[in-house]
């Protein structure tokens, strides 16, 4: 079990271009989640997967922003046209929905977009 | 909605002291979860403790405690013989029994542990 994998860990880009992020959760783990953290503020829930199956959208997630789970294993999420308001860290999480540790979110380490 | 507040933006403790991290919430449901997440610099998210709100008895793992008081909606923690590794980011969070199960975080706490 090596934990939440997120690649990249920083990216910069220039506004206007698009930027792709991935996401590999904990081996087995049905259901991902994927947050937005701007400074001094707490995570907030973008969208989440239970297998392939995107379940739900939060309001934060404009039409630029999209998601992919392809077969239930990792997943990406990508930005469309970046504004500089999309500077921010960007977490995965995964949990289980049964067992002992049922959802219980684990998250990886983020990425780091910079938006020039 | 459910939100989640957390009044104190920066507390210091020295080595082998204790400190309390406070956190309020507000919710109309019953059945909900809480949790007191951990961030150090640059590094990711770490699960310190949980509480489900159908339990009276406070979570305790450790030298972490919470303070659960469902009736005043709070949930504080209680770090005992502080260690400089406790110096991180501390987020309170919120889990309702939705299908969803996302959590609801606090603005955080920046934790500074002294010599």
């Amino acid at each position: 079990d090596t934990g939440v994998s997120q690649d990249p860990r920083h990216k910069i880009t220039k506004r206007g271009q698009n930027v792709t992020f991935r996401c590999d959760p904990i081996s087995e783990h049905n259901r991902l989640y994927w947050y937005r953290q701007t400074l001094g503020q707490g995570p907030e829930f973008l969208t989440y997967f239970q297998n392939e199956a995107q379940l739900e959208k939060s309001r934060l997630l404009s039409d630029r922003f999209s998601a992919e789970r392809p077969k239930g294993s990792f997943s990406t999420l990508e930005i469309q046209r970046t504004e500089q308001g999309d500077s921010a860290m960007y977490l995965c999480a995964s949990s289980l929905i049964s067992g002992t540790v049922k959802n219980i979110q684990y998250f990886g380490a983020g990425t780091r977009l910079s938006v020039l | 909605a459910q939100t989640v507040t957390q009044s104190q933006p920066e507390m210091s403790v020295q080595e082998a002291e204790t400190v309390t991290l406070s956190c309020t919430y507000d919710t109309s449901e019953s059945d909900y979860y809480l949790f007191w997440y951990k961030q150090p610099p640059s590094r990711q998210m770490i699960l310190v403790i949980r509480q489900e709100a159908y339990k009276q008895q406070n979570a305790t793992e450790n030298r972490f405690s919470v303070n659960f008081q469902k009736a005043a909606k709070s949930f504080s923690l209680k770090i005992s013989d502080s260690q400089l590794g406790d110096a991180a980011m501390y987020f309170c969070a919120y889990r309702g029994t939705g299908t969803a199960s996302k959590l609801t975080f606090g603005t955080g706490t920046r934790l500074q542990v002294t010599l």
